[in-house]
């Protein structure tokens, strides 16, 4: 089975210009969380879809959003980008949401650089 | 609120011998609990799990972790260290009572074998 894969896989922007990443899930997953880590702030959750809704945010600014498609890929989009926002951005999907221990796989990460 | 240590940043062992990475946890009731390995520019490789019955957890690589309710402990294990198990790892946390996939990561620790 094909893992969780994670497009692109390298950004570069400037200050202000907004960015989408796309995350596909294991077949069968359906539910995508992302999380982002930073040398400083290490891996802090961002959000989680399940069935195409938000099921649980992280504590981050509105400019971070996201959505789920009917196929279980997700998206995630960060506008007004600041330096701050350089990080490795990860996806993870799992079968279902939490229940019975539910394992999260992990791709590879977009990692993004805001000059 | 929940929260993961891992008291050391780093552990630095001989190939061959035993390793230990230590986890403490705080969360209200009793948590899921994983192990996960990220190696350079990669994503985060599950290890193993404790939902919950036996104390003893077996996983991936002869990775092992003990859970300790009263210690609030998760330590991970492996009997004789290779070189190749040079990483950073990473313990994390889900609250059983939310429906939730959310994990809580630690800090990480940075394994270094030496041969």
């Amino acid at each position: 089975k094909a893992g969780v894969t994670q497009t692109p896989r390298y950004l570069i922007k400037t200050r202000g210009q907004q960015v989408t990443l796309s995350c596909s899930p294991i077949s069968g997953h359906r539910s995508v969380s992302w999380y982002q880590q930073t040398p400083g702030q290490g891996l802090q959750f961002l959000f989680e879809y399940f069935s195409e809704t938000q099921r649980n945010k992280g504590n981050f600014p509105g400019r971070f959003s996201g959505r789920q498609f009917s196929n279980s890929r997700s998206e995630m989009n960060v506008s007004t980008l600041e330096l701050g926002d350089s990080a490795l951005y990860l996806c993870a999907s799992s079968l279902q949401v939490g229940q019975g221990g539910d394992t999260q796989y992990f791709g590879p990460g977009t990692r993004l650089t805001v000059l | 609120a929940q929260s993961v240590a891992q008291p050391e940043d780093q552990v630095n062992v001989a190939e061959g011998n035993p390793l230990t990475v230590k986890c403490t946890y705080s969360v209200s009731g009793n948590p899921y609990l994983f192990w996960y390995v990220q190696y350079p520019n990669r994503g985060l490789q599950f290890l193993l799990k404790y939902i919950t019955g036996d104390n003893l957890v077996k996983g991936s690589y002869g990775f092992e972790a003990e859970f300790n309710k009263s210690q609030t402990s998760f330590h991970l294990k492996k009997p004789s260290a290779l070189v190749s198990d040079s990483a950073l790892y990473f313990c994390a946390v889900r609250d059983r009572s939310g429906n939730t996939g959310k994990l809580i990561f630690g800090q990480g620790t940075t394994l270094q074998v030496k041969p």
